[in-house]
């Protein structure tokens, strides 16, 4: 099956920098990348995410890259705020069943 | 729409109860999902079903059964619970098909096994 592996785990940075979470994959054939944010106490909400057809997608401040052939995808931050601080999880999909197979996340701190 | 419904929030069982969580969808999504986030890590898929009548396990079945009788709802039933089933439990659902699409999580229940 998928396995998706996420870096770094925690993550610390002061606010106007910029973030960068990185994630490998196993199946070649998963074809759905999207980047969820996990608030303390809340549910996972989809932030962004990319197919296989494309290399990047941007959405203001946040941006996503996708490298097929290294089977690697990144998520990025510019211009962090302390309301970014949370939990970000990526994860693969398009293996049977469309299930959605997740990193371990990433504790993202943005210190003011 | 509501989205993803679980019930309950919140539950506190003795080791060897059993309880069923509940989970609803009003999106008409062929695709549902339970997954369980232990405190500080992932997400780890339970069971998934990809339609009324269609279930099959996920990276961490035991423990657990699922039902889905119809397409709106998807009960987790667990039967003699332990303290490894401490957790939150989300639920989740997708419309799924032939290209992959965004999956929408309920609220959570926080359960813990004393």
């Amino acid at each position: 099956g998928e396995n998706v592996e996420q870096h770094p785990s925690t993550l610390s940075v002061q606010e106007g920098d910029s973030a960068v979470i990185k994630c490998t994959y196993s199946d070649s054939a998963s074809n759905y990348f999207p980047w969820y944010k996990q608030e303390l106490g809340k549910r996972p909400q989809l932030i962004i995410d990319i197919r296989s057809n494309v290399g990047e997608k941007k959405d203001q401040r946040i941006a996503v890259t996708l490298n097929k052939t290294a089977k690697h995808f990144s998520l990025h931050i510019t211009e962090t705020q302390p309301e970014d601080s949370a939990v970000y999880f990526c994860a693969a999909g398009g293996n049977a069943g469309n299930m959605l197979t997740f990193g371990g996340g990433t504790r993202l701190m943005v210190k003011p | 729409n509501a989205g993803v419904t679980q019930t309950p929030k919140f539950r506190i069982l003795k080791i060897g109860q059993s309880m069923t969580l509940q989970c609803t969808q009003d999106m008409n999504h062929n695709y549902m999902y339970w997954y369980r986030q232990d405190p500080g890590m992932g997400l780890k898929l339970i069971y998934y079903s990809v339609g009324a009548g269609i279930t099959d396990k996920g990276e961490v079945p035991n423990g657990y059964n699922v039902s889905r009788s119809t397409t709106e709802d998807f009960p987790l039933r667990l039967e003699l619970a332990a303290p490894s089933q401490t957790s939150v439990y989300f639920c989740a659902s997708s419309a799924g098909g032939a290209e992959n699409t965004e999956a929408f999580f309920g609220q959570g229940t926080r359960l813990t096994v004393v």
